[in-house]
Order: C-alpha cells, then sequence, then structure tokens
C-alpha cells in the first residue's frame, strides 16, 4: 500500500520569504512523486514530478522540490514567495505496479502575506 | 490543447435523484481517472479507464456509482439514489500512454440536499 502524508495543514509566510511545504511518503518500490496546487473551485494544476534522475527537480511558477530517498521525503520548496502563490497543496505518489492511480495527500493550505 | 474538460461545473440534487457527470479527456490522451475529493481531504481514486476498458475501480465506487468509457474518448460518471454522503468534488483527469503527468479537469461539485 502507498500513503502520502503532508504534516502541516496550513502554512503562513510573508511575501518575499522562502516558502517550505512538507512531503513523506511510503511506497513499495521506486516512486514516482507529484506535486499539485489547487486554487478554489478549480481542478488541480500539475507543479512538478519525480521519476528519476536528479534529486532536485524544478518545476512551475519558480517551485522546485528535492526528492529524499533515506527520508521518504518530497518537500516543496519555493526561494521567494508570492501573494499569488496563497492556495491549496498537495503531494501524491504513484506506486510503480499501479495503472497509474495516485495517492494524495490531505493537502497543505499556504496562505502568504503582503 | 483544450484541457481536460468537465461538465457540468456544479449540480444540486435531492437525495434519491440519479446524476450524471460527463468528462472529455485531452484529445488522444486514452487513460482517463475518475476521483473524488471531499472538504478538507485530498482527491481520493475512484476508477480507470484504459481506452475503453475499465481496468480498475476502488471500494469506494459502491454499486450504485458506476463509470462508462463507451468509445474510448468521453467518460461518464453516474451516481444512483444519491445520498447526502456522496456530496463532494468529482474530478476526472487525463494522460497519455508513456506520459506520467496526469491532467485535471475543474471538477463537477455535487451538492445532494
Amino acid at each position: 500500500a502507498q500513503s502520502v502524508a503532508q504534516p502541516e495543514d496550513q502554512v503562513n509566510v510573508a511575501e518575499g520569504n522562502p516558502l517550505t511545504v512538507k512531503c513523506t511518503y511510503s511506497v513499495s518500490g521506486n516512486p514516482y512523486l507529484f506535486w499539485y496546487v489547487q486554487y478554489p473551485n478549480r481542478g488541480l494544476q500539475f507543479l512538478l514530478k519525480y521519476i528519476t534522475g536528479d534529486n532536485l527537480v524544478k518545476g512551475s511558477y519558480g517551485f522546485e522540490a528535492e526528492f529524499n530517498k533515506s527520508q521518504t521525503s518530497f518537500h516543496l520548496k519555493k526561494p521567494s514567495a508570492l501573494v499569488s502563490d496563497s492556495a491549496l497543496y498537495f503531494c501524491a505518489v504513484r506506486g510503480p505496479d499501479s495503472w497509474g492511480k495516485l495517492q494524495f495527500g490531505a493537502g497543505t493550505q499556504v496562505v502568504v502575506t503582503p | 490543447d483544450t484541457g481536460v474538460s468537465q461538465d457540468p461545473r456544479h449540480k444540486i440534487t435531492k437525495r434519491g435523484q440519479n446524476v450524471t457527470f460527463r468528462c472529455d479527456p485531452i484529445s488522444e490522451h486514452n487513460r482517463l481517472y475518475w476521483y473524488r475529493q471531499t472538504l478538507g481531504q485530498g482527491p481520493e481514486f475512484l476508477t480507470y479507464f484504459q481506452n475503453e476498458a475499465q481496468l480498475e475501480k476502488s471500494r469506494l465506487l459502491s454499486d450504485r456509482f458506476s463509470a462508462e468509457r463507451p468509445k474510448g474518448s468521453f467518460s461518464t460518471l453516474e451516481i444512483q439514489r444519491t445520498e447526502q454522503g456522496d456530496s463532494a468534488m468529482y474530478l476526472c483527469a487525463s494522460r497519455s500512454d508513456g506520459g506520467n503527468i496526469q491532467y485535471f479537469g475543474a471538477g463537477t461539485r455535487l451538492s445532494v440536499l
């Protein structure tokens, strides 16, 4: 069975400060890891993924994430947060032996204040 | 690329009624997924199609739920005899063969009164 944990319900950060959203996972075999963002009453927008290769993955809108196999983590980061980054962020994992279905964490609400 | 399209965006129904949602995936994406998202939770997998074949169903998909993808293009999700617990956002996603990214539609928000 695969699972994802996002330990923080909400992250508050001032505009211009670094933003980190935490994610840990559990999966059999090598994980496929994803970050999505959701704005109110909207579907999910893909931000970035880790399949293989470099542990530091760069994605859309200046976001990046670091895959850490020993800690089974995939934290999302942005060096300088914008007010427009305020949204709900989801980490997801796909096991290598599945049809591609994603297991999502419960989500982390990011609030960026001016 | 027009993205994944879902219809309707919102549906309000009375308990016991049947509802049907439609999903149009990205053109030529042969893999299609349905998820359900309740307030404060991440999306939960419901079912998966590869072309017209329904290859996996979650145990969340009770007998009242049925999904089809008759020609391997659009898909429908029907809920019979709706219950208040069915109130949720129903999300559809698609991806291509060999692709790893699932692209999501805007969802259908169902409210059962």
